[in-house]
């Protein structure tokens, strides 16, 4: 089992470019999530999904867009992009809602300039 | 006031003490608790998982739950050097997870 894949692992983007970060899981778990990590912060929840086709905000949202087509990807779309972004993206998944222990990816580290 | 919140840290402690890690959340319906392990420029790790009153041993790891004060910590017995980290407190809730800001250990050989 690979686990949660990201890619890519880094990018840079100029001010007003659009992208999306790509997650994939092999381990059949129903529920993802997409956070980000500010230097010497904690994770902040962007989006989350409990299954295919259903998705919901988290704490930060805002300039963010998700969809889950399949139990195995869910990908992450940045539309006009702002130095505010710049961040390291990490997108997890669980198999269960109230276990709550969550599997990370390896991480996309993102540049906004 | 911040939903979870962490010593501030950074600790320091010498390798074969006992590193105590503390976590206070605010959300008193919270229904399990999470310590992940995040070393530098890597992604989390979880290390360990509670979900009632008291505590919960895994080898080195201690976790320690107290709802009634909505405390929440972790003790790691013999600190060794490949425990320094970044030790993330999860607290969960309906399927979503909130993170506290984390608290740097450092073990000093």
């Amino acid at each position: 089992n690979a686990g949660v894949t990201q890619t890519p692992k880094f990018r840079i983007l100029k001010i007003g470019q659009s992208m999306t970060l790509q997650c994939t899981q092999d381990m059949n778990h129903n529920y993802m999530y997409w956070y980000r990590q500010d230097p010497g912060m904690g994770l902040k929840l962007i989006y989350y999904s409990v299954g295919a086709g259903i998705t919901d905000k988290g704490e930060v949202p805002n300039g963010y867009n998700v969809s889950r087509s399949t139990t195995e990807d869910f990908p992450l779309r940045l539309e006009l992009a702002a130095p505010s972004q710049t961040s390291v993206y990490f997108c997890a998944s669980s198999p269960t809602a109230t276990g709550g222990e969550q599997y990370f990816g390896p991480g996309t580290r993102l540049t906004v300039t | 006031q911040k939903e979870v919140e962490q010593n501030s840290g950074p600790l320091s402690v010498p390798e074969g003490a006992i590193a105590s890690l503390n976590c206070t959340y605010s959300d008193r319906v919270s229904q399990s608790f999470f310590w992940y392990r995040q070393y530098s420029g890597k992604s989390p790790e979880l290390i360990m998982s509670i979900y009632s009153n008291g505590d919960k041993e895994d080898g080195r790891f201690t976790a320690q739950l107290n709802k009634a004060s909505q405390y929440v910590s972790l003790l790691i017995r013999d600190s060794q050097p490949s425990d320094s980290a970044t030790y993330l407190c999860a607290v969960t809730n309906a399927g979503k997870s909130t993170f506290g800001d984390g608290t740097t250990l450092t073990v000093k050989p």
